[in-house]
């Protein structure tokens, strides 16, 4: 099987950077997706990171690391409207199907 | 360019009841997706639909089964409703072949409460 594990709920302050850690055990790892979901919305696309590293998107980045099951999502300059939950997913060989995690509910302060 | 349209958008339904749930993807896409997200937890995987057959499913009884149309549209329906079948239904489109990095566009969702 399968177990993704994130915080529950963070809090930061508006300008603020934060870091969201998202760890992993599985067998057969392929790649791991990061999706926000604002309340009451569709989850949308973040990003993908399938080899070592940091992949930077604009004020997000993710990280990963395959040889420890770990990754996190980076957010900078936070925003008001980044309140949201931030999932965790990974994909694993041969199914192709996203398992998320329970997600991680980031509330912005100003 | 239209994205993934579920509907209803919000639906309540009694225990032993059942119900449909319909699904349009995205534009271009022929794979459909559907995933149940309770309260405050990530969305679980319950089967795909690909050239309108079950192409995987997830850790689901038999009383979630789905179905695929020509047009790739989609329906999710859920026999003998219990309480705990109550969240937030998803829909997910995305092109067929299954490759990896394949990113999933979800539509807004279909709220099932059960009383």
């Amino acid at each position: 099987g399968q177990n993704i594990d994130q915080p529950t709920e963070m809090t930061a302050t508006e300008g603020a950077i934060v870091q969201i850690n998202c760890t992993y055990q599985t067998s057969g790892f392929n790649g791991l997706f990061w999706y926000q979901q604002h309340a009451g919305e569709a989850p949308t696309f973040l990003s993908y990171n399938v080899l070592d590293g940091l992949e930077e998107k604009g004020r997000f980045s993710s990280f990963l690391s395959r040889s420890k099951g770990y990754s996190y999502l980076l957010l900078k300059e936070l925003q008001m409207k980044d309140s949201a939950s931030y999932l965790c997913a990974v994909e694993t060989g041969g199914s192709y199907i996203p398992t998320f995690g329970r997600g991680t509910s980031l509330i912005v302060h100003p | 360019d239209a994205g993934v349209t579920q509907s209803p958008t919000h639906l309540i339904k009694t225990r032993g009841q059942q119900v449909t749930l319909r699904c349009s993807p995205k534009s271009g896409h022929d794979t459909v997706s559907w995933y149940q997200q309770a309260l405050g937890q990530g969305p679980q995987f319950i089967f795909q639909y690909y050239e309108e057959e079950e192409r995987q499913r997830g850790n689901f009884p038999d009383r979630f089964s789905g179905h695929q149309f020509p047009n790739y549209s989609s329906e999710l329906n859920v026999n003998a409703l219990l309480l705990g079948d109550s969240a937030l239904y998803l829909c997910a489109s995305s092109p067929g072949q299954l490759h990896s990095g394949n990113t999933i566009y979800f539509g807004e969702g279909s709220w099932l409460t059960v009383v």
